[in-house]
């Protein structure tokens, strides 16, 4: 059984400081991984999708992965009250035929 | 361009009546899927096609659901003899390519009485 596992927060970050988000997953197989955003009775919209070890930087956002330790992150630079949403995390197995094994996500709340 | 379009964009139902959900794929896109969330639960994967060809349907959760695609776009998922359980947001999504970044249409929140 694959899983990806998430904290469910809520997680509440000052304004301007960093969010940083986590998730981790069971299928050592994994090769693709994605951060999605969810504002409340909307669907998700992609933020961030990672294939390498490392990290992948776009404007305020940065993910990490680390497949040894089968780990991947969000990081939210100079967090804004727009950013409070839920953050879903995604992967995606490198066989099958399979779609996206979500996380619950991770509520974060930018307090002003 | 256009997104991936769902309808209806809300459907109330009663206990054992059909239902049939769209969804109608970013052009081009040769990849479609379907996800299930439920209030306070994650996206449950349910199908997906490559073309016209759906190689996996364990996913979907019982006999009662169906799902087809024609012509590599326009999709429907059919739920047959609605239970209250499966009152959810049905949401669809496409991809450039299997295993490409997918993108997710507006959802179809069904309420079964």
């Amino acid at each position: 059984q694959k899983e990806v596992e998430q904290n469910s927060g809520p997680l509440s970050v000052p304004e301007g400081a960093i969010a940083s988000l986590n998730c981790t997953y069971s299928d050592r197989g994994s090769q693709s991984f994605f951060w999605y955003r969810q504002y409340s009775g909307k669907s998700p919209e992609l933020i961030m999708f990672i294939y390498s070890n490392g990290d992948k930087e776009d404007g305020r956002f940065t993910a990490q992965l680390n497949k040894a330790s089968q780990y991947v992150s969000l990081l939210i630079r100079d967090s804004q009250p727009s950013d409070s949403a839920t953050y879903l995390c995604a992967v995606n197995e490198g066989g099958g035929a399979d779609g996206l094994t979500f996380g619950k996500g991770t509520h974060l709340i930018i307090q002003p | 361009g256009a997104g991936v379009s769902q309808s209806p964009s809300n459907k109330v139902t009663e206990k054992g009546k059909d239902v049939e959900l769209r969804c109608d794929p970013i052009s081009g896109h040769t990849a479609l899927y379907w996800y299930r969330q439920s209030l306070g639960q994650g996206l449950e994967f349910l199908i997906y096609f490559q073309g016209n060809s759906a190689p996996d349907k364990s996913g979907l959760p019982s006999d009662r659901f169906s799902a087809e695609r024609t012509g590599g776009s326009v999709s429907t998922l059919t739920i047959q003899r609605t239970q209250q359980e499966d009152s959810a947001v049905y949401l669809c999504a496409s991809s450039l390519g299997f295993r490409e970044t997918q993108y997710f249409g507006p959802g179809t929140r069904l309420l079964v009485l």
